[in-house]
Parts: C-alpha cells; sequence; structure tokens
C-alpha cells in the first residue's frame, strides 16, 4: 500500500520549453502532495507544498510562476516548469500524505529526471 | 529550529558484518523521526519511523533504529550487511503534522563483497 507514481521518469527537452511531471497517489487519497528537488550528490531540497483544491505554498527562493503546482484531485498533483533552461536540469521528487493509510508519513514517488539542453 | 545532522557521509562495510548509520536531531517539539533509503537513480523509500510509541524500531530489511532522547540520536543500525543494502540513507525529522520534512545530508552505503 501507500504506493506513488511519477510521469514521465525522464524527460529530455529543449530551453524555453515547459514540462509537465505527474505525480499521482495510486492506493489512497493524498491530502496533501509535496514537491522536492534533488541536485547530484546533495539531499532533497523542499519546493512546495499543496493541499487538494488549494493554491500551492511555496519555499523561499522557489519561484512560483516557473515551477507552476496543481493539485486538482485527491490523487493527481502536477509540477510544470516553465520556460526550462538547463539549470532547471535536476531530479524531482513528489511525495503525499494523506488518509489512514499514508497518513504519518510522506510516501515518495520514484522522480523524474530532467535534462534541459 | 529543527535540524538533522548525518555524521557520516560514507560508510564503507564488508558483506555479512553490521552497519550503523547515525543521525542526531534538534528539535523545539517532540519529532517525528525517518529512516529513507535512496538506491541510484530512484525514490525514496521508508525504512522505519519513530512516532512517539515504542524507542525501539523495527523496519524493512532487517534495519532498526533507536530513539534515544537523552543523546538526541536515531542511529539505525542493521546486524548483517547484505550487498542489496548499498545505497544512500537520509534522516528525517518531522514536525507539523508530517508537512515538513527536515533532511539530513545522507550518508553512502558502501558494501564491499
Amino acid at each position: 500500500g501507500a504506493v506513488v507514481s511519477q510521469h514521465p521518469s525522464w524527460v529530455i527537452c529543449k530551453s524555453g520549453t515547459s514540462v509537465k511531471i505527474e505525480c499521482r497517489s495510486l492506493d489512497f487519497q493524498a491530502t496533501t502532495m509535496f514537491w522536492y528537488r534533488q541536485f547530484p550528490k546533495q539531499s532533497l531540497m523542499l519546493m512546495a507544498t499543496s493541499n487538494e483544491g488549494s493554491k500551492a505554498t511555496y519555499e523561499q527562493g522557489v519561484e512560483k510562476d516557473k515551477f507552476l503546482i496543481n493539485h486538482a484531485s485527491l490523487t493527481l498533483s502536477t509540477l510544470t516548469v516553465t520556460s526550462a533552461h538547463p539549470e532547471d536540469s535536476s531530479f524531482y521528487i513528489c511525495s503525499a500524505r494523506g488518509g489512514r493509510l499514508a497518513g504519518e508519513t510522506q510516501y515518495f514517488g520514484p522522480g523524474t529526471r530532467l535534462l534541459v539542453l | 529550529a529543527q535540524s538533522v545532522t548525518q555524521l557520516d557521509s560514507h560508510v564503507s562495510v564488508s558483506e555479512g558484518t553490521p552497519v550503523l548509520l547515525r543521525c542526531n536531531y534538534s528539535s523545539s517539539y517532540s519529532p517525528s523521526l525517518f529512516w529513507y533509503v535512496q538506491h541510484p537513480n530512484k525514490g525514496l523509500q521508508l525504512l522505519l519511523k519513530y512516532t512517539s510509541a515504542a524507542t525501539l524500531v523495527k523496519g524493512i530489511n532487517g534495519f532498526e533504529a533507536e530513539f534515544k532522547k537523552s543523546e538526541t540520536s536515531f542511529h539505525l543500525t542493521k546486524p548483517s550487511a547484505h550487498m542489496s543494502d548499498a545505497a544512500e540513507y537520509f534522516c528525517v525529522v518531522s514536525l507539523y503534522n508530517f508537512n515538513k520534512f527536515y533532511f539530513g545530508s545522507g550518508t553512502k552505503l558502501n558494501v564491499k563483497p
């Protein structure tokens, strides 16, 4: 139980284009979803927290206009990297929590590796 | 303020020998603590969690951790390392009803044959 999926697992795009990453909770209702970024050989950095049906709360230093987060349902959150640039290349990981099955921790997706050329 | 310190960035053990990954935390509140494992290019998998119940917590794959409030520690142990344990391990302290996770810097475990 408590499985979180991400799609795609890999994406390569050209500079200036937008990329959408999906995060789904497969067997529980995720009242809260989180988006993290991980640079090589570093720990995870929280980018934003989103509650279903509400606007996301962004961490200090994260550009909300560049990283658009939508949490339209209890099982789906999306992160859109707008006008991507090479410095946005990174490993993006989502997590989710909620309900009886997954209330007392965050369950993480497998991550999406983004490469911007 | 809350923080997590993983004392070793790299740990190397031989297969079949014990594993000790150290974690110290600071928290103004009663924390919940977690250990996650990350294999290369993968997401994080929950190993175990402490949420104010028993101080000795058993997790998956033979791992366990002991919460010691007096030492503000939550070290991860395993009696006998397996090659498949080679990965990066993150200690995490959680606040605000599990909505805020503070990650340690990670410990990379290498298991030698």
